[in-house]
């Protein structure tokens, strides 16, 4: 079955735009999870969605923000870009994110200048 | 491809021989860790789990060993292949209810020579 996929595959903006990135998760997986990854902090979590309800929460700031439609389809948006955004966001689903194997995307380079 | 990290440690190894990659995690509450393996301009890909009530798990060529004393996570590779290399992560699960907050460590480069 496909894995999961993430669009665009790189992004590059400017500082104070804003972002929207996609994620389809693996069919049948209803837990979508959202993960930063830069070489200074490696990989951190942003949010967790689970039936289009955020159920957990990372340290970010709220410019940072996600939805998750009723397909299980995720996206997650950044405003107020800032140049420390320039991060490879990873997206990961799982069937119920109780512990289960998360499978994840190839990941959205996104720069900002 | 893209580094997923500059400034890993890295652990050198002739294939063949055998890896052990160490992690140390925070959360002595933490029941629930992972091994990734990332290679360059991929995501991270599940290698092996491993509960907080079991100290020992083995899969095909790897193994995981949890010491919760120590809080010391390690994964063993055997017989190490060029394949093998690549960025390895541990990550810890925290969160309320189970639900899939992963912790993840700095990560470790294994360079695997022939």
């Amino acid at each position: 079955k496909a894995g999961v996929t993430q669009t665009p595959r790189y992004l590059i903006k400017t500082r104070g735009q804003q972002v929207t990135l996609s994620c389809s998760p693996i069919s049948g997986h209803r837990s979508v999870s959202w993960y930063q990854q830069t070489p200074g902090q490696g990989l951190q979590f942003l949010f967790e969605y689970f039936s289009e309800t955020q159920r957990n929460k990372g340290n970010f700031p709220g410019r940072f923000s996600g939805r998750q439609f009723s397909n299980s389809r995720s996206e997650m948006n950044v405003s107020t870009l800032e140049l420390g955004d320039s991060a490879l966001y990873l997206c990961a689903s799982s069937w119920s994110g109780t512990s289960d194997e998360q499978y994840f995307g190839p990941g959205t380079r996104l720069t900002v200048t | 491809g893209e580094s997923v990290g500059l400034h890993l440690p890295t652990l050198s190894v002739q294939e063949g021989d055998n890896s052990i990659i160490n992690c140390a995690y925070s959360n002595s509450a933490s029941d629930y860790f992972i091994w990734y393996k990332q290679e360059s301009g991929k995501g991270p890909q599940f290698i092996i789990d491993i509960r907080s009530n079991m100290d020992k798990r083995q899969g095909q060529r790897v193994t995981v060993l949890l010491n919760k004393t120590v809080k010391h996570l390690s994964l063993q590779i055997a017989a190490t292949q060029p394949g093998d290399s690549a960025v390895y992560f541990c990550a810890e699960r925290r969160g309320s209810g189970g639900y899939n907050k992963l912790i993840f460590g700095a990560g470790t480069r294994l360079a695997v020579h022939p």
